[in-house]
């Protein structure tokens, strides 16, 4: 069974770093076409897709947040970690973590079939 | 956002509805639709050309024409009342990207 669970702190104050842990079980991070992603939803918005780091190390982020974002993962822990620095009040929202388990760079798809329940993160002084 | 879906949808119980993104990057990927009930995370409803995940019901079905994607469910039942996101990677295939949502009322 495929799971993953997000950790963090759920309140973190402005300008401040937000560290997010994203454990995971039921598969290897080491596997061929597997990736984690991380995604964020502020209240009574869309999602965003925030990053994704792959089976060969490559990471990718969100290039309107690319400056402020640092994913990357332990396979001997299963563990994916996002780092967001100077954090703002908009930054609000519930953190996910969700698997791409066959990526491809020349595949015409892409999605995510596992998700966390998700790890609510106020940001306020 | 570079897929676009219409806010709000309805469907009479039992009726057929069909959710629509369009975008650019739809032109040669496959969207992902994601279904999202209050309080809870996503859930994948159906991605590629015409892959349904497991325990999805077929009522649930997926289909694409030039840069428009869409999701459709025949016989709309109360559970199906939900947000609706798709998703896809961008041109330049290294980034991803939502949809606004659509949000569903089956009345």
């Amino acid at each position: 069974q495929v799971t993953l669970r997000e950790s963090g702190p759920a309140l973190v104050k402005p300008t401040q770093t937000l560290t997010l842990t994203c454990t995971f079980s039921g598969f290897s991070l080491s596997t061929r076409g597997m990736c984690v992603n991380w995604i964020r939803q502020p209240p009574g918005k869309a999602l965003e897709w925030l990053a994704r780091i792959d089976w060969e190390d490559d990471q990718y982020y969100n290039t309107s947040l690319q400056t402020r974002l640092t994913i990357s993962k332990d396979t001997s822990k299963n563990q994916v970690v996002l780092t967001m620095t100077n954090m703002d009040p908009v930054d609000t929202a519930t953190y996910y973590c969700a698997r791409t388990p066959d990526y491809h760079a020349n595949a015409p798809y892409f999605y995510m079939d596992v998700w966390g329940r998700g790890t609510t993160v106020t940001v306020s002084s | 956002s570079e897929l676009t879906q219409d806010p709000a949808a309805s469907v009479a119980l039992g009726q057929t509805v069909r959710l629509t993104c369009r975008g650019d990057s739809l032109k040669t990927d496959y969207a992902s639709w994601y279904q999202q009930r209050p309080g809870q995370a996503p859930l994948l409803v159906f991605f590629g050309k015409n892959n349904r995940p497991s325990g999805i019901p077929d009522r649930i079905s997926g289909s694409t024409s030039e840069d428009t994607a869409f999701l459709t469910i025949t016989g709309a039942q109360a559970e199906d009342e939900a947000d609706y996101y798709c998703n896809s990677r961008d041109v330049s295939g290294n980034q991803v990207v939502f949809g606004g949502g659509t949000k569903l009322t089956v009345l």
